[in-house]
């Protein structure tokens, strides 16, 4: 069975940082890109990050670019994202999701909830 | 960045109906169009990827039409259990943007 956890998410004040984690199994792990996805509450999906299989490529949303970093290691089928001056508009449930290039977000985490606030 | 809208936002239908939703592209995305459903408090689930091909396990009452900017999902004899909310999603280039949803209810 295909399973994806995350981790991390809790409260944490405006201009804070955050570390989630999501850990895979059930799947080839190393074989895919791994993504970020988050949904404010009662709002739509939005693609926040991902990174190739190697690591070596990444993208962001530009509304996160120079505040979180997202990364992988392959060896603990883990993926990981560093949240760091942290906003208000950053409070959503995270999802990382896995997918193949051109592909879809085949499978998905149950998600963890970041709230940003004072 | 490429922008996608779908429409309708919201749509009332009865079990057995036919429904169709749209989803539009700002620029040509050829057949990189998926469509998840997903139900409150759960995580999103791909129905139709690459424009027009059923997911594995996703019943046949589920179909994607659509190519370059314009796209559509039909659901053939709605079923309770197909009461939620879809988006569209480009997998043309990054970022990987989504359209606003279309939730669906039970008139």
């Amino acid at each position: 069975e295909v399973q994806l956890v995350e981790s991390g998410g809790g409260l944490v004040q405006p201009g804070g940082s955050l570390r989630l984690s999501c850990t895979g199994s059930g799947f080839t792990f190393s074989s895919y890109w791994m993504s970020w996805v988050r949904q404010a509450p009662g709002k739509g999906l939005e693609w926040v990050a991902n990174v190739k299989q190697d690591g070596s490529e990444k993208n962001y949303l530009d509304s996160v670019k120079g505040r979180f970093i997202i990364s992988r290691d392959n060896a603990k089928n883990s993926l990981y994202l560093q949240m760091d001056s942290l906003r208000g508009e950053d409070t959503a449930i995270y999802y990382c999701a896995a997918m193949t290039f051109g592909g879809p977000f085949d499978y998905w985490g149950q998600g963890t909830l970041v709230t940003v606030s004072s | 960045d490429i922008q996608m809208t779908q429409s309708p936002s919201s749509l009332s239908a009865s079990v057995g109906d036919r429904v169709t939703i749209t989803c539009r592209a700002s620029q040509s995305i050829t057949t990189y169009l998926n469509w998840y459903q997903q139900k409150p408090g759960k995580a999103p689930k791909v129905l139709i990827y690459a424009a027009t091909s059923l997911q594995s396990g996703v019943p046949s009452r589920f179909s994607g039409s659509g190519s370059g900017t314009d796209f559509t999902l039909t659901i053939s004899n709605l079923q309770p259990e197909d009461f939620a909310t879809y988006y569209c999603q480009q997998s043309h280039s990054a970022p990987r943007t989504f359209g606003q949803g279309t939730r669906l209810e039970i008139k």
